[in-house]
């Protein structure tokens, strides 16, 4: 069973554009959501992450955003640049557990 | 070292073969994660090590898996009689400590023929 669903699974967005990609989770456990971020070839890398007690984060051009009632996070990429193009990944875990919960991966491609 | 280390990058193996991946995780960094990678697919969980506690194992995908990890520190995750969908990008990641920021190695590509 995905703990944690991501959709959509590739997006293409024009430079300057704005890309959102969505997660969803179930287990109102989890407390922290971290965004991952990985180009061919090179392991994920921590783009960005927040916990339950914001509803928003922002972070220069990346920002997440956080719905607990509806049990929903998203990333999004402001003016968003051809170095943005990557796989970006989801996850969810939660102090007492011993694994992270990835989504499957969402294939972003910025168009010049 | 300034990061996580992985090695082999690449492994080419024969169906049947027993293979060895190394981890070498960030000085300091408690908690040590593998995780599986498939083409197109999310991560795979498959053990986590914390300090000196008993591993989790529960990811582990058959009892051809097994990984240790010495002197808390260097993991090793052996895959014993390949078999073809072994063929995977194996990814080892660590931190401080449970619940915190994940610092991944490049990966294994490991292809069994």
């Amino acid at each position: 069973q995905q703990q944690v669903k991501q959709s959509p699974q590739s997006l293409i967005v024009q430079k300057g554009g704005i890309s959102i990609i969505n997660c969803a989770y179930e287990n109102t456990a989890f407390d922290y959501f971290p965004w991952y971020q990985q180009f061919p070839g090179k392991g994920p890398a921590l783009l960005i992450a927040i916990r339950p007690d914001v509803s928003e984060k922002k972070e220069g051009r990346f920002t997440i955003s956080f719905n607990k009632s509806a049990k929903q996070f998203s990333l999004h990429i402001m003016d968003s640049q051809p170095g943005d193009s990557a796989t970006y990944f989801c996850a969810a875990s939660k102090n007492t557990g011993n694994q992270f919960y990835f989504g499957t991966g969402t294939s972003l491609t910025v168009i010049p | 070292g300034a990061g996580v280390s992985q090695s082999p990058s690449n492994k080419v193996t024969e169906k049947g073969k027993d293979v060895e991946l190394r981890c070498d995780p960030i000085s300091g960094h408690t908690a040590l994660y593998w995780y599986r990678q498939s083409l197109g697919q999310g991560l795979e969980f498959l053990i986590y090590f914390q300090g000196n506690s008993a591993p989790d194992k529960s990811g582990l995908p058959s009892d051809r898996f097994s990984a240790e990890r010495t002197g808390g520190s260097v993991s090793t995750l052996t895959i014993q009689r390949t078999q073809q969908e072994d063929s995977a990008v194996y990814l080892c990641a660590s931190s401080l400590g449970r619940n915190e920021k994940l610092f991944f190695g490049s990966g294994t590509q490991l292809s069994v023929l």
